[in-house]
């Protein structure tokens, strides 16, 4: 079975251009996760989305950041303008209902690299 | 809402044992554990759901105190292949998952 796909898997862009990062969840899972992930700050989650709602935005950084959800295949994180700041590895993580009592399964990530 | 994890680092000779704190500040519903192999994804250890419980597979459990809102866990007679970055995940409220700092295992011969 496929796992949850990312794409791309590297990334390399200029200040100021906008970055968009995809991601399919596993087929049935209706929870999906945004993780951005650095050295300084570990782990963090930037949005969290159930059946395609996004319930959980707290995380996001600023204004620039946004994420859909349009159906349950298929998720988008965008940067618009990117700054530097935002070099980190992204990962998409989905699971079969909430994460109360489910397994998370990570996709490989996607390293973004802002010059 | 990010859970914390100590010691952020550790070292072990092969066959040694350790334990990994997490905690939170906040009630918690359920603990997740994850270890990461460097350049790679986070991957499913196990899950705790109820105060008290404990689990394990090969010489890898995890107890879980509710009450104090912590979560331990253990890692005896090490193996090289331990070595890794080890996640606790805690589910707090709207089902989301908060990952604490890491603690980053290294297992020598």
């Amino acid at each position: 079975d496929a796992g949850v796909i990312q794409s791309p898997r590297h990334e390399v862009t200029e200040m100021g251009q906008e970055v968009t990062l995809r991601c399919k969840p596993i087929s049935g899972h209706n929870s999906l996760f945004w993780y951005r992930q650095t050295m300084m700050r570990g782990l963090e989650l930037l949005i969290y989305f159930n059946n395609n709602v996004p319930i959980d935005d707290s995380g996001m950084p600023e204004d620039r950041f946004s994420a859909k959800m349009p159906n349950a295949s298929f998720s988008t994180l965008k940067i618009q303008p990117s700054e530097p700041r935002d070099s980190a590895v992204y990962f998409c993580a989905s699971s079969l209902e909430t994460a109360y009592g489910n397994t998370i399964y990570f996709g490989e990530g996607s390293w973004l690299t802002v010059v | 809402q990010q859970p914390v994890q100590s010691p952020q680092a550790v070292i072990l000779r092969e066959g040694e044992d350790a334990v990994i704190n997490c905690s939170s500040s906040k009630a918690l519903y359920s603990v997740h554990w994850y270890r990461q192999k460097h350049g790679e994804a986070p991957v499913f250890l196990m899950i705790l759901l109820k105060g008290g419980e404990q689990k394990g597979h090969d010489k890898i459990s995890a107890s879980f105190n509710e009450k104090k809102q912590q979560s331990s866990l253990y890692l005896t007679a090490s193996q090289l292949s331990y070595s890794g970055t080890y996640f606790c995940g805690t589910v707090a409220g709207a089902n989301n998952l908060f990952f604490g700092t890491g603690t980053r295992l290294t297992v020598i011969p």
